[in-house]
């Protein structure tokens, strides 16, 4: 069976770092792009960007450039989204997804940033 | 980029069926044959429904079907049942990938 399993529930402090992660299954994993997407509370999907784990070519959306670091190790079939400082905004639902067209997705790991 | 612009709601009884926009430009559903929709349950991750415009993942119901006509594609949901109530999003290529705002289907 395909799957994507994300690491779990995150509580963190502003401006502490995080990685968050998303291990593949049951797939040739360096020959799917994964990507990322956010879902603030009550909020709609916003993409944020995506990798090739095979030659680790990456691509962000404008909003999220800078702003968090997408990296894999192929070696175990896994994909992170980092970021260096969190803020209080960053607290959302972050998916991933397989494939150009996102065909399986990861469950999600929440992130609640709070003081 | 801007999210690409979908109808906040849409509403219809068990049976009928609906169409829910998704406007862009030019600059991508305008160019690309590659607009995917994603229905979301709430609590749960969104599912594929749709790609490339009009293809069917394995298992998607019939129901669901996809189109495209100058910067606004579309999805329609035929013989709607109580089970499609949800949020539902499209997504272009734009040289990355945006999403629309989501539409909530409401089944009366």
């Amino acid at each position: 069976e395909v799957q994507l399993v994300q690491s779990g529930a995150e509580v963190k402090k502003p401006g502490e770092s995080l990685t968050i992660s998303c291990k593949g299954s049951g797939y040739t994993f360096s020959i799917y792009w994964i990507g990322w997407v956010r879902q603030m509370p009550g909020k709609g999907l916003e993409w944020m960007g995506i990798m090739n784990p095979g030659d680790s070519d990456t691509r962000y959306s404008p909003s999220f450039q800078g702003q968090v670091t997408i990296s894999a190790d192929k070696s175990i079939s896994t994909v992170y989204l980092h970021w260096s400082s969190l803020n209080v905004s960053d607290t959302a639902m972050y998916y991933c997804a397989r494939g150009a067209t996102f065909d399986v997705w990861g469950q999600g790991t929440m992130v609640t940033v709070s003081s | 980029q801007s999210a690409l612009t979908q109808p906040a709601s849409v509403s219809a009884s068990p049976g009928q069926s609906i169409t829910i926009s998704c406007t862009g430009t030019s600059s991508d559903v305008g160019t690309y044959n590659l607009v995917s929709w994603y229905q979301q349950h709430p609590g749960r991750a969104p599912k594929l429904m749709i790609f490339e415009v009009n293809k069917r993942p394995s298992g998607v119901s019939t129901r669901f079907s996809g189109s495209k006509s100058g910067n606004t594609a579309s999805l329609t949901i035929s013989a709607l049942q109580a089970e499609d109530e949800a949020d539902y999003y499209c997504c272009s290529y734009a040289g990355i990938r945006v999403f629309g705002g989501g539409t909530k289907v409401t089944v009366l």
